[in-house]
C-alpha cells in the first residue's frame, strides 16, 4: 500500500517556463513533507520541505504548496534550467511508536528541462 | 563534514551467495536508515538505527537480511543468500541526533547498487 504517490512518472519542460510536480498522500498522520532531488549515480539529495501548519514553503525558484484537505502537495520551480533535469521524490514523514520521524518516499518524477 | 559513505557502489553476485553492504553515516548522526530502490520504484524504508539500537525493522523483507550497528557507529546490512528478487539500490541514510523536526531529513550516501544474477 503505497502512502505517498507521484503519478507522473515523467515530465518535460522547456528552460525559462515552471515545472511544476505533484504528489498526493493517504496517510493523515503525516505531519511534515519534504522533496528531494536525485541525479544518476548519486543519492537523493534534500531540496526543500513544509510543515503540516504551513500551506507554503519559498525558498529561492522553489515553491512547496501543500493542500491538507486534499492530502495533496505540489513543488513548483521557477524558471526551470537544465541543471534542475533529475527525479524528483516527495517524501512525507510521520511519527513512530517510539517518537521518532519515519520517512516515506514516492516513486519519484524524472523532470527534463530542455534548453 | 565528511556526507554519507557507502561501500561498495556496486556489487554483483550470483544467486545463493552473501553479499554485505556497508554504511558510515554523518559523525553524530544517531539515526540511521536503510532503503532500498527496485527499478522505476519507490524509495521503500527498510530500517531505521538510533544509536545502536533497532528503532523500526519493519521494512525488512525477511529473515535472509541482517543489518546491524556496531557501537552506533557504521552499519552493515547483509543479504544470505541473495535471491534475484534481492536486486536493486541499497541507499543508506543519516540524520541528526533526536526526534525533532530535523531529524526528518535525511542526507544520503550515494548507494550500493546490487545485481543477483
Amino acid at each position: 500500500d503505497q502512502q505517498v504517490k507521484q503519478n507522473s512518472p515523467s515530465l518535460s519542460v522547456q528552460e525559462g517556463r515552471i515545472s511544476i510536480l505533484n504528489c498526493d498522500y493517504t496517510n493523515s498522520m503525516f505531519d511534515y513533507f519534504l522533496w528531494y532531488k536525485k541525479y544518476p549515480a548519486e543519492g537523493p539529495t534534500f531540496l526543500i520541505s513544509i510543515s503540516s501548519i504551513k500551506d507554503k514553503n519559498e525558498d529561492g525558484r522553489f515553491t512547496v504548496f501543500l493542500n491538507k484537505s486534499a492530502k495533496h502537495l505540489s513543488l513548483h520551480i521557477v524558471p526551470s534550467q537544465p541543471g534542475d533535469s533529475a527525479v524528483y521524490f516527495c517524501a512525507a514523514s510521520a511519527r513512530d511508536s517510539g517518537g521518532y520521524q519515519k520517512v516515506t518516499f514516492g516513486t519519484g518524477t524524472k523532470l527534463q528541462v530542455i534548453p | 563534514e565528511a556526507g554519507v559513505t557507502q561501500f561498495p557502489s556496486h556489487s554483483v553476485i550470483e544467486k545463493g551467495q552473501t553479499v554485505t553492504l556497508r554504511c558510515d553515516p554523518i559523525s553524530g548522526h544517531d539515526n540511521l536508515y536503510w532503503y532500498r530502490r527496485v527499478m522505476g520504484k519507490e524509495i521503500k524504508f527498510l530500517l531505521h538505527f538510533v544509536k545502536e539500537s533497532k528503532q523500526d525493522e519493519s521494512g525488512m523483507p525477511n529473515n535472509r537480511f541482517l543489518a546491524e550497528r556496531t557501537g552506533g557507529t557504521y552499519s552493515t546490512l547483509k543479504v544470505q543468500p541473495a535471491e534475484l528478487e534481492d536486486s536493486g539500490v541499497y541507499f543508506c541514510a543519516s540524520s541528526p541526533t533526536g526526534r525533532g523536526a530535523g531529524a526528518n531529513v535525511l542526507t544520503f550516501g550515494a548507494g550500493s547498487r546490487l545485481t543477483v544474477l
